[in-house]
């Protein structure tokens, strides 16, 4: 049962414009979210998070919605740039265990 | 600093050969987890260690499949008599103590199996 979804597996944005990725979650019990961004050949590094109690949190280009009755978050950036071109995966947690859970990730391409 | 170093990057061997895959975390981390990325999949969680413990070894995939941590430091993936579906990138990370630290990836090893 895959308890974080990331349905698009792809996303092609034109530089410039605006870039969401989508995540929905099944686990009611999730109450901290993150984002990670990979490049190929390289491990995932860390890019946003937000807390169930927030539902937005903005860092420079990047901003993450939570909406918790749709148990769904969306990582927006703006304005998006080629170096943006990367997977993106978003993870889940619940406070108290140590276990994140991963979506499947969003292969982002920001054309030039 | 130094970030999360995994060896070796790459590792072909054929089946039924042991392998060795290492981590090592960043200093001071305490939590260590591995987690393994099959070609189009997510990251699936493989082992926890808390200091040289692990609480849970429920993600490993199979008893062929063991994992060690020694001086709250090193940690080593062992996968014993490896079958073609154990080809995956195997990536290590570490976080502080404290609770909702991010985790730091290192760069994955790269395992084939011919």
């Amino acid at each position: 049962d895959q308890q974080v979804k990331q349905n698009s597996p792809s996303l092609s944005v034109q530089e410039g414009r605006i870039s969401i990725l989508n995540c929905d979650y099944t686990n009611s019990m999730f109450d901290y979210f993150l984002w990670y961004k990979k490049y190929p050949a390289e491990g995932p590094t860390f890019l946003i998070s937000i807390s169930s109690i927030k539902d937005k949190n903005e860092d420079g280009r990047f901003t993450v919605f939570l909406n918790k009755s749709a148990k769904h978050l969306s990582l927006h950036i703006v304005p998006s740039q080629p170096g943006d071109s990367a997977v993106y995966f978003c993870a889940a947690i619940t406070s108290g265990t140590y276990k994140y859970i991963f979506g499947t990730g969003t292969r982002l391409k920001v054309l030039a | 600093g130094a970030g999360v170093s995994q060896s070796p990057s790459n590792k072909v061997t054929e089946k039924g050969k042991d392998v060795e895959l290492r981590c090592d975390p960043i200093s001071g981390h305490t939590a260590l987890y591995w987690y393994r990325q099959s070609l189009g999949q997510g990251l699936e969680f493989l082992i926890y260690f808390q200091g040289n413990s692990a609480p849970d070894k429920s993600g490993l995939p199979s008893d062929r499949f063991s994992a060690e941590r020694t001086g709250g430091s090193v940690s080593t993936l062992t996968i014993q008599r490896t079958q073609q579906e154990d080809s995956a990138v195997y990536l290590c990370a570490s976080s502080s103590d404290s609770q909702y630290q991010p985790q730091h990836f290192g760069d994955g090893t790269r395992l084939s199996i011919l």
